[in-house]
């Protein structure tokens, strides 16, 4: 069984819209929460990390954790087509290393 | 801003070749981390670092070993590079304080 899943897409909006990434994860003593974005051909860039139930927005970044649910997500308001990635969400799990599991992503295509 | 950066971003060798790919950090980071990402499998742990010297295997760490003679550089060592060692190398830093990882550029190997 995996332990974060994604959908792996493509997931597709048009331009201006919201965009919703969903993740979920089996670990219940997970603690922190990630959201990276990749460019084809890029490595992985941090945008949003998220640690208490609830919502934390950045700009036009929300990401929304529910640990009872095991979810996190990511919404993306006024979708524009340089969003358009892989968005891999990661977890830091149980214990006492600074490991993190990740999603194998969910590709993002914003139409224009 | 974090920098990490990786010694080539693309590499071709050949089978049995011993391979190094180096990383380096320069915000004195404690932990530091390799994975290749292979589609469809996602980021996959080779092995990590969370002091000078000290090593600990990641999920996938056959065939391949480490160095960390200092704190700013993480080597990765393909003992006797094999096809199915192609893949894009992916190196990462952490401070320690957070869990938080700043990825590298990438390499991506080709192994003929």
């Amino acid at each position: 069984q995996k332990e974060v899943e994604q959908n792996s897409g493509p997931l597709s909006v048009p331009e201006g819209a919201i965009a919703s990434l969903n993740c979920t994860y089996s670990d219940r003593g997970a603690q922190s929460f990630f959201w990276y974005r990749q460019y084809s051909g890029k490595s992985p860039e941090l945008i949003m990390s998220i640690y208490s139930n609830g919502d934390k927005e950045d700009g036009r970044f929300t990401a929304q954790l529910n640990k009872a649910s095991q979810y996190v997500s990511l919404l993306i308001r006024d979708s524009q087509p340089s969003d358009s990635a892989t968005y891999l969400c990661a977890v830091k799990i149980g214990g006492a290393t600074n490991k993190l599991i990740f999603g194998t992503g969910t590709l993002l295509a914003v139409q224009p | 801003d974090v920098k990490v950066t990786q010694s080539s971003r693309y590499l071709v060798k050949r089978t049995g070749e011993k391979v190094f790919l180096e990383c380096v950090q320069d915000m004195d980071h404690e932990n530091m981390f390799w994975y290749r990402q292979d589609p469809g499998l996602g980021l996959r742990l080779i092995y990590f670092s969370y002091d000078v010297k000290m090593k600990e295997k990641g999920d996938i760490p056959e065939g391949y070993s480490v160095s960390r003679e200092k704190k700013e550089r993480f080597s990765l060592i393909l003992e006797s590079a094999s096809t199915n060692q192609t893949s894009m190398y992916l190196c990462a830093s952490n401070p320690g304080t957070g869990n938080e990882q700043y990825f590298g550029p990438g390499t991506r190997l080709t192994v003929t």
